[in-house]
């Protein structure tokens, strides 16, 4: 069955780094996600991309963040300069084209644990 | 923005019992979606619901879409020790946006 993957599992920064998290969603999907989930939270939507541009971003989503599909096949998360308080669980999802119009079932990947320290 | 609240929090169960949660919202939703989490792992998807009034299973999990689309419940039957995990409900708003909205997660442990 299709998933989606993120690489790497962990990672652990110093504080003030750029981090780059990599994803690898389910090939036919069209719609590309990245949640956050800081320990003991909820899951938090940051941004959303369809058709080589961002559709949707939260708050959160500031000049630190930006995300890029580089090729066919990878979906990226860059932090520009991690602060302590991004460390999370860093999830990324896809979807499909539902046929009632809209967006699919999203379908997530395992996600990467930042830590900064 | 739009929240979605789930109740209970948390709740301990013995083996065997079966177990109802909820998730409600003050604003409609188109879908809802149904995800398990365990420790350290990402969100697996459990049950989609795409109708109001749409009651769906798979295998000892059953979900409903609330009529109003403000709300939606998810059922175990029969609970086993690997069910333990927080449960999240998460919907997707009424404007065809893109991104769901995750309520908090309710905890589940099952005993012995």
């Amino acid at each position: 069955e299709p998933e989606v993957t993120q690489t790497p599992s962990h990672q652990v920064t110093q504080m003030g780094q750029e981090v780059i998290l990599r994803c690898v969603p389910i090939s036919n999907h069209l719609y590309f996600y990245w949640y956050r989930q800081i320990l003991g939270q909820k899951v938090e939507f940051l941004v959303s991309f369809y058709n080589n541009e961002i559709s949707e971003k939260s708050e959160i989503f500031d000049d630190q963040f930006s995300v890029e599909r580089p090729d066919g096949s990878n979906f990226t998360l860059k932090i520009r300069s991690t602060k302590l308080e991004d460390s999370a669980m860093y999830f990324c999802a896809s979807s499909g084209v539902s046929g009632r119009g809209g967006t699919d079932t999203q379908y997530f990947g395992p996600g990467t644990r930042l830590t900064v320290l | 923005g739009q929240q979605l609240n789930q109740s209970p929090q948390s709740m301990f169960i013995q083996e065997g019992e079966d177990v109802s949660m909820n998730c409600t919202s003050s604003s409609i939703f188109n879908t809802w979606l149904w995800y398990k989490q365990d420790p350290g792992e990402g969100p697996v998807l459990l049950i989609a619901l795409y109708k109001a009034g749409e009651l769906t299973s798979n295998g000892r999990l059953t979900a409903q879409f609330g009529i109003t689309r403000k709300d939606s419940f998810l059922n175990i039957s029969a609970s086993i020790p690997s069910d333990v995990g927080i449960y999240f409900c998460a919907g997707q708003p009424d404007n065809y946006g893109q991104n769901f909205v995750f309520g908090p997660g309710t905890r589940l442990s099952v005993l012995p």
